[in-house]
């Protein structure tokens, strides 16, 4: 079975610094999706970024990146020169197999940014 | 393009009562997942659709919990008897096609308060 776990329950970080929320996965299948989103207090699940389990190179999207280090099974979300908005719920999840399977998610890691 | 849409936002219910939930998806998305979200937890499936047939609804307490998807658009979840532990917010989410590597849209989310 799959399993997501964020140990992070709670970060700080000062404005324009960056900051790594951790996540580690657990999949017999060799075929499988990460992907990261974000919950500010509003409530809405905002999709980050995405790797897959055959991508060569680590994910990037803007301000994000993905650390994919397949052998310790863990997909930590780096967020470069952090902003007062990037203040919310993070939250990791997996998807395997192939098709349109549902997302496993981890328990999440709160973010907030000082200024 | 219209994101998914949810109602109601907000709903307080005393316990032993029913309630139901609306969930309209993307346009043209044919997969459609019901969530819950405990509080200080990530979202858990509840159960997936594709178009108008049950994909997977392994973890919907079946004793109180329906759902269905008529026409493969629009769906409906509801909860009857509702009990305290049922108190968190449902989400729904849509996807448009095959392949881990697709994007789950998100709703706003029904915040349930169970008394």
């Amino acid at each position: 079975a799959q399993k997501i776990t964020q140990t992070q329950p709670g970060m700080f970080v000062q404005e324009k610094e960056a900051v790594t929320l951790d996540c580690t996965y657990d999949t017999s299948d060799p075929s499988y999706g990460l992907f990261w989103y974000k919950q500010p207090s509003s409530g809405e699940m905002i999709f980050l970024i995405y790797q897959g389990s055959y991508d060569q190179q680590n994910a990037t999207e803007g301000r994000y990146s993905l650390n994919f280090q397949k052998a310790r099974k863990s997909a930590n979300l780096v967020i470069s020169a952090s902003q007062l908005g990037d203040s919310a719920m993070y939250f990791c999840a997996m998807r395997d197999g192939w098709g349109n399977t549902p997302l496993v998610f981890g328990k999440g890691t709160r973010l907030s940014v000082i200024a | 393009e219209a994101g998914v849409a949810q109602s109601p936002r907000y709903k307080i219910i005393e316990k032993r009562q029913s309630v139901a939930f609306w969930c309209n998806p993307i346009s043209g998305h044919a997969t459609l997942y019901w969530y819950q979200q405990i509080l200080g937890q990530g979202p858990k499936l509840l159960i997936q659709f594709q178009n108008n047939g049950v994909v997977d609804d392994s973890q919907l307490p079946k004793d109180r919990f329906s759902a269905e998807r008529l026409k493969g658009v629009d769906s409906t979840l509801k909860i009857q008897p509702a009990k305290l532990e049922d108190s968190a917010v449902y989400l729904c989410a849509s996807s448009l096609s095959q392949g881990l590597e697709n994007e789950q849209f998100f709703g706003p989310g029904t915040r349930l308060t169970v008394l």
